[in-house]
Protein backbone atom coordinates (compact mmCIF):
# COMPACT_ATOMS: atom_id res chain seq x y z
CA UNK A 1 0.00 0.00 0.00
CA UNK A 2 1.00 3.56 -1.29
CA UNK A 3 1.81 5.68 2.15
CA UNK A 4 3.49 8.11 4.28
CA UNK A 5 4.32 6.61 7.79
CA UNK A 6 5.60 9.05 10.19
CA UNK A 7 6.61 8.28 13.73
CA UNK A 8 5.39 9.21 16.69
CA UNK A 9 2.40 9.95 16.24
CA UNK A 10 1.88 11.72 19.61
CA UNK A 11 4.99 13.20 21.12
CA UNK A 12 4.84 15.16 24.80
CA UNK A 13 8.22 16.84 25.65
CA UNK A 14 10.20 19.18 28.12
CA UNK A 15 11.59 21.97 26.86
CA UNK A 16 15.08 21.54 25.09
CA UNK A 17 15.23 18.14 24.96
CA UNK A 18 16.40 17.31 21.41
CA UNK A 19 13.70 14.92 19.14
CA UNK A 20 13.19 13.64 15.88
CA UNK A 21 10.05 13.21 14.12
CA UNK A 22 10.56 10.21 11.29
CA UNK A 23 8.40 10.14 8.27
CA UNK A 24 9.08 7.28 5.49
CA UNK A 25 7.55 6.65 2.38
CA UNK A 26 7.62 4.14 0.16
CA UNK A 27 6.44 5.85 -3.44
CA UNK A 28 9.35 6.39 -4.33
CA UNK A 29 8.96 10.56 -4.32
CA UNK A 30 11.40 12.88 -5.06
CA UNK A 31 9.68 15.79 -3.50
CA UNK A 32 8.98 15.32 0.06
CA UNK A 33 8.00 18.18 3.01
CA UNK A 34 7.03 19.24 6.69
CA UNK A 35 4.17 21.44 7.52
CA UNK A 36 2.99 22.31 10.87
CA UNK A 37 -0.54 22.88 11.09
CA UNK A 38 -1.96 25.69 14.03
CA UNK A 39 -5.46 27.04 14.19
CA UNK A 40 -6.45 29.69 11.79
CA UNK A 41 -3.19 29.37 10.23
CA UNK A 42 -3.53 26.77 7.98
CA UNK A 43 -0.55 24.70 7.05
CA UNK A 44 3.10 26.54 6.94
CA UNK A 45 5.78 24.36 5.27
CA UNK A 46 8.63 23.88 7.49
CA UNK A 47 11.48 22.13 5.42
CA UNK A 48 11.45 20.67 1.72
CA UNK A 49 13.58 18.59 0.03
CA UNK A 50 13.64 18.21 -4.05
CA UNK A 51 16.05 15.05 -3.90
CA UNK A 52 18.35 13.46 -1.45
CA UNK A 53 20.97 15.59 -0.40
CA UNK A 54 18.76 18.76 -1.75
CA UNK A 55 16.82 20.48 0.67
CA UNK A 56 15.55 23.98 1.51
CA UNK A 57 13.54 26.25 3.88
CA UNK A 58 10.06 27.01 3.30
CA UNK A 59 7.84 29.68 5.47
CA UNK A 60 8.86 28.86 9.09
CA UNK A 61 12.30 26.41 8.94
CA UNK A 62 13.23 28.29 12.28
CA UNK A 63 14.67 25.97 14.90
CA UNK A 64 13.90 23.12 13.17
CA UNK A 65 16.63 21.16 10.94
CA UNK A 66 15.67 18.38 8.39
CA UNK A 67 18.23 15.51 6.42
CA UNK A 68 17.47 13.73 3.18
CA UNK A 69 20.06 11.12 2.97
CA UNK A 70 17.77 8.42 1.59
CA UNK A 71 15.06 9.27 -0.87
CA UNK A 72 12.64 7.03 1.52
CA UNK A 73 13.38 9.03 4.70
CA UNK A 74 12.91 12.74 5.62
CA UNK A 75 13.16 12.86 9.41
CA UNK A 76 11.80 16.61 10.92
CA UNK A 77 14.48 17.40 14.03
CA UNK A 78 13.94 19.84 16.74
CA UNK A 79 17.34 20.49 18.14
CA UNK A 80 16.39 22.22 21.34
CA UNK A 81 12.16 22.07 21.25
CA UNK A 82 10.90 25.11 22.67
CA UNK A 83 6.97 25.81 23.39
CA UNK A 84 5.93 27.98 20.32
CA UNK A 85 6.73 24.32 18.94
CA UNK A 86 3.50 22.49 19.97
CA UNK A 87 1.60 21.90 17.12
CA UNK A 88 0.56 19.36 14.67
CA UNK A 89 3.12 18.04 11.78
CA UNK A 90 2.95 16.94 8.64
CA UNK A 91 4.86 15.37 6.47
CA UNK A 92 3.98 14.39 2.79
CA UNK A 93 5.34 13.39 -0.38
CA UNK A 94 4.90 14.39 -4.21
CA UNK A 95 6.92 12.81 -7.62
CA UNK A 96 7.87 16.41 -7.88
CA UNK A 97 7.46 19.94 -6.30
CA UNK A 98 4.13 20.72 -8.00
CA UNK A 99 2.27 17.44 -8.16
CA UNK A 100 -0.44 15.82 -5.97
CA UNK A 101 1.41 15.25 -2.15
CA UNK A 102 0.51 12.54 -0.32
CA UNK A 103 -0.02 13.70 3.40
CA UNK A 104 1.51 11.04 6.79
CA UNK A 105 -1.19 10.57 9.44
CA UNK A 106 0.49 13.79 11.41
CA UNK A 107 2.71 14.22 14.68
CA UNK A 108 0.78 15.72 17.51
CA UNK A 109 3.84 17.39 19.79
CA UNK A 110 3.43 19.40 22.86
CA UNK A 111 6.02 21.06 24.28
CA UNK A 112 6.17 22.05 28.17
CA UNK B 1 5.83 38.01 -0.18
CA UNK B 2 3.28 35.55 -1.54
CA UNK B 3 -0.03 35.29 0.45
CA UNK B 4 -3.01 32.71 0.31
CA UNK B 5 -6.13 33.87 1.95
CA UNK B 6 -9.54 32.22 2.78
CA UNK B 7 -11.92 34.78 3.98
CA UNK B 8 -14.49 32.59 5.35
CA UNK B 9 -13.18 31.18 8.70
CA UNK B 10 -16.34 29.18 9.01
CA UNK B 11 -19.26 28.36 6.51
CA UNK B 12 -22.30 26.40 7.87
CA UNK B 13 -24.71 24.44 4.84
CA UNK B 14 -27.55 22.93 5.16
CA UNK B 15 -27.23 19.10 3.15
CA UNK B 16 -28.53 19.05 -0.02
CA UNK B 17 -27.53 22.76 -0.72
CA UNK B 18 -24.85 24.73 -3.15
CA UNK B 19 -21.63 25.26 -0.74
CA UNK B 20 -19.13 27.74 -2.30
CA UNK B 21 -15.66 28.41 -0.75
CA UNK B 22 -13.45 31.40 -1.25
CA UNK B 23 -9.65 31.47 -2.00
CA UNK B 24 -7.85 34.53 -3.07
CA UNK B 25 -3.61 34.89 -3.72
CA UNK B 26 -1.17 37.45 -4.28
CA UNK B 27 1.23 36.72 -6.66
CA UNK B 28 2.46 38.43 -10.09
CA UNK B 29 2.34 34.92 -11.81
CA UNK B 30 -0.11 32.19 -12.30
CA UNK B 31 0.76 30.22 -9.83
CA UNK B 32 -0.08 26.52 -9.40
CA UNK B 33 -3.34 26.16 -7.63
CA UNK B 34 -4.55 23.26 -5.82
CA UNK B 35 -7.48 22.30 -2.83
CA UNK B 36 -7.34 20.24 -0.49
CA UNK B 37 -9.73 18.43 2.19
CA UNK B 38 -9.16 17.62 5.71
CA UNK B 39 -11.79 15.35 7.54
CA UNK B 40 -11.50 15.23 11.48
CA UNK B 41 -8.36 13.85 12.42
CA UNK B 42 -7.13 13.10 9.11
CA UNK B 43 -3.86 14.03 7.04
CA UNK B 44 -4.78 16.19 3.99
CA UNK B 45 -6.59 14.76 0.39
CA UNK B 46 -6.13 16.27 -2.93
CA UNK B 47 -9.63 17.77 -4.37
CA UNK B 48 -8.81 19.17 -7.42
CA UNK B 49 -5.68 20.82 -9.23
CA UNK B 50 -4.99 23.77 -12.01
CA UNK B 51 -1.80 24.27 -13.67
CA UNK B 52 -2.86 25.97 -17.20
CA UNK B 53 -5.43 25.51 -19.88
CA UNK B 54 -9.48 25.17 -19.17
CA UNK B 55 -9.89 27.34 -16.17
CA UNK B 56 -13.09 25.33 -14.66
CA UNK B 57 -11.32 22.04 -12.92
CA UNK B 58 -13.51 19.41 -11.99
CA UNK B 59 -12.14 17.30 -9.05
CA UNK B 60 -13.28 14.13 -7.17
CA UNK B 61 -16.58 14.21 -4.77
CA UNK B 62 -18.51 16.21 -7.26
CA UNK B 63 -15.96 19.41 -6.33
CA UNK B 64 -15.16 21.86 -9.15
CA UNK B 65 -13.28 24.92 -8.88
CA UNK B 66 -12.77 27.89 -11.32
CA UNK B 67 -9.65 30.21 -12.10
CA UNK B 68 -10.36 33.54 -12.32
CA UNK B 69 -6.93 35.62 -13.01
CA UNK B 70 -8.40 38.62 -13.10
CA UNK B 71 -9.51 38.46 -9.70
CA UNK B 72 -6.56 36.44 -8.41
CA UNK B 73 -9.28 33.84 -6.60
CA UNK B 74 -9.58 29.79 -7.13
CA UNK B 75 -12.97 29.34 -5.45
CA UNK B 76 -14.10 25.92 -4.59
CA UNK B 77 -17.72 24.90 -5.44
CA UNK B 78 -20.02 21.89 -5.37
CA UNK B 79 -23.64 21.96 -6.17
CA UNK B 80 -25.37 19.70 -3.39
CA UNK B 81 -23.09 19.12 -0.58
CA UNK B 82 -23.60 15.60 1.53
CA UNK B 83 -23.18 15.43 5.27
CA UNK B 84 -19.56 13.74 4.33
CA UNK B 85 -18.36 16.89 3.04
CA UNK B 86 -17.86 18.12 6.55
CA UNK B 87 -14.35 19.35 6.88
CA UNK B 88 -12.19 21.83 6.90
CA UNK B 89 -10.86 22.98 3.31
CA UNK B 90 -7.10 24.61 2.60
CA UNK B 91 -6.58 26.17 -0.39
CA UNK B 92 -3.03 26.09 -1.69
CA UNK B 93 -0.42 28.01 -3.68
CA UNK B 94 3.18 27.42 -5.54
CA UNK B 95 4.95 29.06 -7.95
CA UNK B 96 8.10 27.69 -9.30
CA UNK B 97 9.80 30.98 -9.67
CA UNK B 98 9.52 31.48 -5.65
CA UNK B 99 11.09 28.52 -4.82
CA UNK B 100 9.74 25.03 -5.35
CA UNK B 101 7.44 26.44 -2.03
CA UNK B 102 3.96 25.52 -1.33
CA UNK B 103 1.72 28.03 0.35
CA UNK B 104 -1.49 27.37 2.04
CA UNK B 105 -4.37 29.56 3.60
CA UNK B 106 -5.84 29.45 6.67
CA UNK B 107 -8.39 26.66 5.96
CA UNK B 108 -12.40 26.88 5.80
CA UNK B 109 -14.09 24.57 8.14
CA UNK B 110 -17.64 23.38 6.82
CA UNK B 111 -20.22 22.16 8.95
CA UNK B 112 -22.73 20.41 7.22
CA UNK B 113 -26.34 20.71 8.88
CA UNK B 114 -29.09 17.87 8.36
Amino acid sequence: EAQVTQNPRYLITVTGKKLTVTCSQNMNHEYMSWYRQDPGLGLRQIYYSMNVEVTDKGDVPEGYKVSRKEKRNFPLILESPSPNQTSLYFCASSLSSFYEQYFGPGTRLTVT
Amino acid sequence: AQSVTQPDIHITVSEGASLELRCNYSYGATPYLFWYVQSPGQGLQLLLKYFSGDTLVQGIKGFEAEFKRSQSSFNLRKPSVHWSDAAEYFCAVGLSAAGNKLTFGGGTRVLVKP
